[in-house]
């Protein structure tokens, strides 16, 4: 596609319940990246993948998160036993590589009741 | 660890005008890229402009430029001739290398809100 997608756009679930975000990125680029970005602020980092594997995974939050590439394409960033202090917006990125501009998608908004 | 401040919270500016957004950035790092991205409500954080901290010369693109003060780890964004679809959060972001572990990881300031009046 001519941009990074992410599915949904909006997720409300309950507190306990396990959610799965998507992200499809720009047909080519080897580098993904999970941003998570609450209300007014920046977006902080996740993770990042190169091809198929977490090259850096070092703001994750804790065990309840974790991300996935299988076929260094599309990512799925999981979250266990939700929290209400989850709720965000996780934004998704790709680059050609790692030293290139990041292009972001427009996010995915989760609500935790 | 780097860090990035914005240090305007909220700025306006009338139609047509211009408007100079301020960042400033700490690290130990020689080789790093500064970036600032603009995210409209409808979330889509947009890029605005790239600066390499290796190049000199202050990346410019359209009418958005930079002024890149190295030294004084200075890097903020003049928007001319300012149009209504301006109007969005503008972020400031930092990436570096050190040893080849930190390239990935985006490091953005808090935002300032860009307000254009007509």
């Amino acid at each position: 596609g001519a941009g990074v997608s992410q599915t949904p756009s909006n997720k409300v679930t309950e507190k306990g319940k396990y959610v799965e975000l998507r992200c499809d990125p720009i047909s080519g680029h080897t580098a993904l990246y999970w941003y998570r970005q609450s209300l007014g602020q920046g977006p902080e980092f996740l993770i990042y993948f190169q091809g198929t594997g977490a090259a850096d995974d070092s703001g994750l939050p804790n065990d309840r998160f974790f991300a996935v590439r299988p076929e260094g394409s599309v990512s799925t960033l999981k979250i266990q036993r939700t929290e209400r202090g989850d709720s965000a917006v996780y934004l998704c990125a790709s680059s050609s590589s790692i030293t290139d501009t990041q292009y972001f998608g427009p996010g995915t908004r989760l609500t935790v009741l | 660890a780097q860090t990035v401040t914005q240090s305007q919270p909220e700025m306006s500016v009338q139609e047509a005008e211009t408007v100079t957004l301020s960042c400033t950035y700490d690290t130990s790092e020689s080789n790093y890229y500064l970036f600032w991205y603009k995210q409209p409500p409808s979330r889509q954080m947009i890029l605005v402009i790239r600066q390499e901290a290796y190049k000199q010369q202050n990346a410019t693109e359209n009418r958005f430029s930079v002024n890149f003060q190295k030294a004084a780890k200075s890097f903020s964004l003049k928007i001319s001739d300012s149009q209504l679809g301006d109007t969005a959060m503008y972020f400031c972001a930092f990436i570096a290398n050190a040893g080849g572990t930190s390239y990935g990881k985006l490091t953005f300031g808090q935002g300032t809100i860009l307000t254009v009046h007509p």
